[in-house]
C-alpha cells in the first residue's frame, strides 16, 4: 500500500498476557516512531529507529515494553506481561532521513492499534 | 526537554469564520513544526510542515507560520466548514544527540457548527 500501515487494528487482551502490534512503514521510508496515544491524553514518544543506527529506546515506560525493526523495514513494538494502564493507541509513523541530514521530511502515520488490557 | 503547549484546548466557531490556532514551544532550536489534524478513532494526517528556515507554508485554507525566536507557531484556517471539525496537532522536530525526536502538543479541539 502506499501509506503506512499497522495491525492489528484492535487488540483486547487480558491483564498478564503479552502483545505485539507491527507496524508497515512506506517503501523507502528510513526513520520509523512509535507513539502511543492515552484516552484524553497528548501523543508520548516510544521510540525511534533510523537506518542501521541503535534505535533511540528513550521514551520506552518500562522493560515490558521492547521494539524491534528487522531488515530496515517492518517494526513490531512487544508488550510482555501487560497491564491496565497499557491501554492506548498505540501510532507509527515512518519518514525520510537523507544520509547526512539533519532533519527529517514530512512524518505519516498510520491508522493505530488500539489496544484494550482488561 | 522540549515542551509543547496549544491554546485553546478546545474551539467551537460557526461556519465560515476564520481562525488562528496556537503552539508555544520551549526550546527554539527545533528542525521543523508539522501540524497535524485528528479525527475520532483515527491517525495523524499531516497538513503543513514548516522547516526552521521557512517562515510559513499554505495549503489550500490553510496558512502555518513559525516564529522560532518567540517559540510560536500558528495554524490560520480561512472560511471554516464543517469537515474542518478535528483535533488539530502540533508538533516540533528537535535533535536529542543522534536521534531526532518529534514532540506533540496536546491538541485543540475544534468544531465547526453549522
Amino acid at each position: 500500500g502506499a501509506g503506512v500501515s499497522q495491525s492489528p487494528s484492535n487488540k483486547v487482551t487480558e491483564k498478564g498476557k503479552d502483545v505485539e502490534l507491527r507496524c508497515d512503514p512506506i517503501s523507502g521510508h528510513t526513520a520509523l516512531y512509535w507513539y502511543r496515544q492515552s484516552l484524553g491524553q497528548g501523543l508520548e514518544f516510544l521510540i525511534y529507529f533510523q537506518g542501521n543506527s541503535a534505535p533511540d529506546k528513550s521514551g520506552l515506560p518500562s522493560d515490558r515494553f521492547s521494539a524491534e525493526r528487522t531488515g530496515g523495514s517492518v517494526s513490531t513494538l512487544t508488550i510482555q506481561r501487560t497491564q491496565q494502564e497499557d491501554s492506548a493507541v498505540y501510532l507509527c509513523a515512518s519518514t525520510v532521513k537523507p544520509q547526512g541530514a539533519t532533519n527529517t521530511g514530512e512524518l505519516f502515520f498510520g491508522e493505530g492499534s488500539r489496544l484494550t488490557v482488561l | 526537554k522540549q515542551e509543547v503547549t496549544q491554546i485553546p484546548a478546545a474551539l467551537s466557531v460557526p461556519e465560515g469564520e476564520n481562525l488562528v490556532l496556537n503552539c508555544s514551544f520551549t526550546d527554539s532550536a527545533i528542525y521543523n513544526l508539522q501540524w497535524f489534524r485528528q479525527d475520532p478513532g483515527k491517525g495523524l494526517t499531516s497538513l503543513l510542515l514548516i522547516q526552521s528556515s521557512q517562515r510559513e507554508q499554505t495549503s489550500g485554507r490553510l496558512n502555518a507560520s513559525l516564529d522560532k525566536s518567540s517559540g510560536r507557531s500558528t495554524l490560520y484556517i480561512a472560511a471554516s466548514q464543517p469537515g474542518d471539525s478535528a483535533t488539530y496537532l502540533c508538533a516540533g522536530l528537535s535533535s536529542t544527540g543522534t536521534a531526532s525526536k518529534l514532540t506533540f502538543g496536546t491538541g485543540t479541539r475544534l468544531q465547526v457548527t453549522l
